[in-house]
């Protein structure tokens, strides 16, 4: 079963370009939406989180859209850069699970 | 100063070899975690322990047994290896709030079972 639904499963973007990725969950009760970026060798870090309390959170170029009564959100990066070229995670928690749950990746590649 | 540190960063080993992977965090966080990420980087969640206590036990293989000796550290090991355990196992840690949970997570450590 998987709780967070994530697409695409790679994505080729151009420098300056903007990068789409998208999450669907079906647990109402989750209250946490963080995602994570992973380099190659790496451990996964956090780039940008929101509560669904909030339709969008913007750090930088990283952007989060919201949609609560669809029960999808987003990851938008504006701008792409060669640096940004990684495996992007959505995830999900539920308050008290101490259990975060995560989408399958998207890898992403910003050609230069 | 790495926050969560995990040993050893590579193992290569025979099927039906005993292994153990260690780690430790120096974030004074209570609640540690083991994930394994396979071939297609699918972050699954096998254990977490707070304060010293399992509170998450996925449907793992009684093969692998976690040991949490005080809350800064977590030991994982794995009996009787079998090729379908070689992944990268990818140690946590956390300090869950009321709507927020941040991971940090440790470098991972790569286990290659031939």
């Amino acid at each position: 079963q998987q709780q967070v639904k994530q697409s695409p499963q790679s994505l080729i973007v151009q420098k300056g370009g903007i990068s789409i990725i998208n999450c669907a969950y079906e647990n109402t009760a989750f209250d946490y939406f963080p995602w994570y970026q992973q380099f190659p060798g790496k451990g996964p870090a956090l780039l940008i989180a929101i509560r669904p309390d909030v339709s969008e959170k913007k750090e930088g170029r990283f952007t989060i859209s919201f949609n609560k009564s669809a029960k999808q959100f987003s990851l938008h990066i504006m701008d792409s850069q060669p640096g940004d070229s990684a495996t992007y995670f959505c995830a999900a928690y539920q308050g008290g699970s101490e259990k975060l749950v995560f989408g399958k990746g998207t890898k992403l590649t910003v050609n230069p | 100063d790495t926050a969560v540190s995990q040993t050893p960063k590579y193992l290569v080993t025979q099927m039906g070899n005993d292994k153990s992977i260690k780690c430790e965090q120096n974030l004074g966080h209570d609640t540690m975690y083991w994930y394994k990420q396979d071939s297609k980087k699918f972050l699954k969640i096998m254990f977490s322990y707070n304060n010293k206590e399992l509170i998450i036990n996925e449907t793992v293989p009684n093969r692998f047994s976690p040991k949490s000796p005080d809350k800064a550290h977590l030991n994982l090991h794995i009996n009787s290896l079998e090729l379908g355990d070689s992944a990268v196992y990818f140690c946590a840690s956390s300090q869950p709030r009321s709507g927020a949970n941040v991971l940090t997570f440790g470098a991972g450590s790569r286990l290659t079972v031939l």
